[in-house]
């Protein structure tokens, strides 16, 4: 069935380093690639996301890497600030589907200050 | 603009009662989703439904769990004869039509049986 890998399941980075998370799907019909930012005890916070078509985006330190042959996605974080600390989750979807998200497991980030 | 509302935040049932969740979703979002989170877990799909329409339930458990938009009013994830295994946060997203695909969640529902 649809499978979301996520890697690693948790992350700790000192202030102002980079930090990335990489997601495997198995669904080759997916083709929208959201990530999710979600606080202890919070509601799950989109940050970015990304569509088949392209291969890169980027909003301000956040950015999303697409590499559909391989069918890995990534997050990455530069400069990191302690409140990027949170819970970080990859999903995918398929847009001609029900546009239902397969979640991975998700990466607890650290950001030490 | 207001986002996504959930009620309660907290409920807590015992063994073998109903529990009623809600979720209104933003104005103008007439698609909701309904996620389950374990403690220490990723979100898990459940259902996917229209206004008075079970689009893809193909998450939910066959027995005790239901889900209802109706035309009018919040959208409602009804468990019956609750066990403690259900205990989760339960997570609603609404999404537009024609940008199906990308969902605004909701603040939650953390539902504890005892």
């Amino acid at each position: 069935g649809e499978n979301v890998e996520q890697h690693p399941s948790t992350l700790s980075v000192q202030e102002g380093d980079s930090a990335v998370i990489k997601c495997t799907y198995s669904d080759s019909a997916s083709n929208y690639f959201p990530w999710y930012k979600q606080e202890l005890g919070k509601r799950p916070q989109l940050i970015i996301d990304i569509r088949s078509n392209v291969g890169e985006k980027k909003d301000q330190r956040i950015a999303v890497t697409l590499n559909k042959t391989a069918k890995h996605f990534s997050l990455h974080i530069t400069e990191t600030q302690p409140e990027d600390s949170a819970v970080y989750f990859c999903a995918a979807s398929t847009t001609s589907g029900t546009y239902k998200y397969i979640f991975g497991t998700g990466t607890r980030l650290k950001v030490l200050a | 603009n207001a986002g996504v509302m959930q009620n309660p935040r907290h409920l807590v049932r015992r063994r073998g009662q109903e529990a009623r969740l809600r979720c209104s979703p933003m104005k103008g979002h007439s698609h909701v989703y309904w996620y389950r989170q374990l403690p220490e877990e990723g979100l898990k799909f459940m259902v996917y439904l229209q206004k008075e329409n079970i689009i893809d339930e193909s998450g939910m458990p066959k027995e005790r769990f239901s889900a209802e938009f109706p035309k009018e009013g919040p959208s409602i994830l009804r468990i019956q004869q609750v066990v403690r295994g259900d205990s989760a946060a339960y997570f609603c997203a609404s999404s537009l039509p024609g940008v199906q695909e990308t969902q605004y969640f909701g603040p939650g529902t953390r539902l504890l049986v005892l």
